[in-house]
């Protein structure tokens, strides 16, 4: 069966410091792989999405990039945090016209 | 991307008493998925609908495809906590496999 992992769980950052959030995929191959940031009460703003390895295609310009290394590894990047980047991340996987799988997601708070 | 709107925003019900989500695009939907996150979890998937008029069942819960393939509902039958939630429905976008989310409608279950 299919898993999906993302850590930390938790993170505190101070205003300015970097930011690198992990997500791997096991159990299949290929998948298309998403970045979300849901706010406080919120819905789901999609950040980045992936279908291939280093094939990132970006929704909203921002401070955050991405990368896929590894065909079942995503990672959220950040040089610098801002005080807006706050929020709870979620990495999510696919298959074209199925359901998506969701990770646990990480609570960044930006101090 | 392609919005899709989603009413209400939130519901506050006393336990036993049913409660429907709606979610309405302004163009005609390939398919529709429903999604249901816990309080502190992560979007799980519920359901996937593509034919025009299409109904579904999962026990206590019914979905519904508009005629038009422009709508959709989630209905529950005397609801529980357990229904406690925020609830999302999501669209494929054309030209990108990405799905974009509704804003999500918040269940509040009163025992």
């Amino acid at each position: 069966s299919q898993t999906i992992h993302q850590w930390p769980a938790t993170l505190v950052q101070p205003v300015g410091s970097p930011l690198s959030l992990e997500c791997t995929v096991e159990g299949t191959s290929n998948p298309n792989l998403y970045w979300y940031r849901q706010a406080a009460g919120r819905g789901l703003q999609l950040l980045f999405y992936s279908v291939g390895i280093g094939q990132i295609s970006s929704e909203v310009p921002q401070n955050l990039s991405a990368s896929r290394p590894q065909d079942r590894q995503f990672i959220l990047s950040s040089k610098k945090l801002l005080l807006s980047d706050s929020g709870f991340y979620l990495c999510a996987w696919r298959r074209d016209a199925y359901e998506q799988y969701f990770g646990p997601g990480t609570r960044l708070t930006v101090t | 991307g392609q919005q899709v709107m989603q009413i209400p925003q939130y519901q506050h019900v006393q336990e036993g008493e049913d409660f429907t989500t709606y979610c309405n695009s302004s163009t005609t939907l390939s398919n529709i998925q429903w999604y249901k996150q816990r309080p502190g979890g992560h979007p799980v998937f519920l359901i996937q609908l593509v034919k025009s008029g299409e109904v579904k069942k999962q026990k206590r819960l019914t979905f519904q495809f508009g005629e038009a393939k422009k709508n959709s509902s989630l209905h529950i039958t005397a609801t529980q906590t357990t229904d406690v939630g925020t609830y999302f429905c999501a669209r494929e976008e054309t030209g990108r496999r990405a799905l974009t989310f509704g804003s999500g409608t918040r269940l509040q279950v009163q025992p």
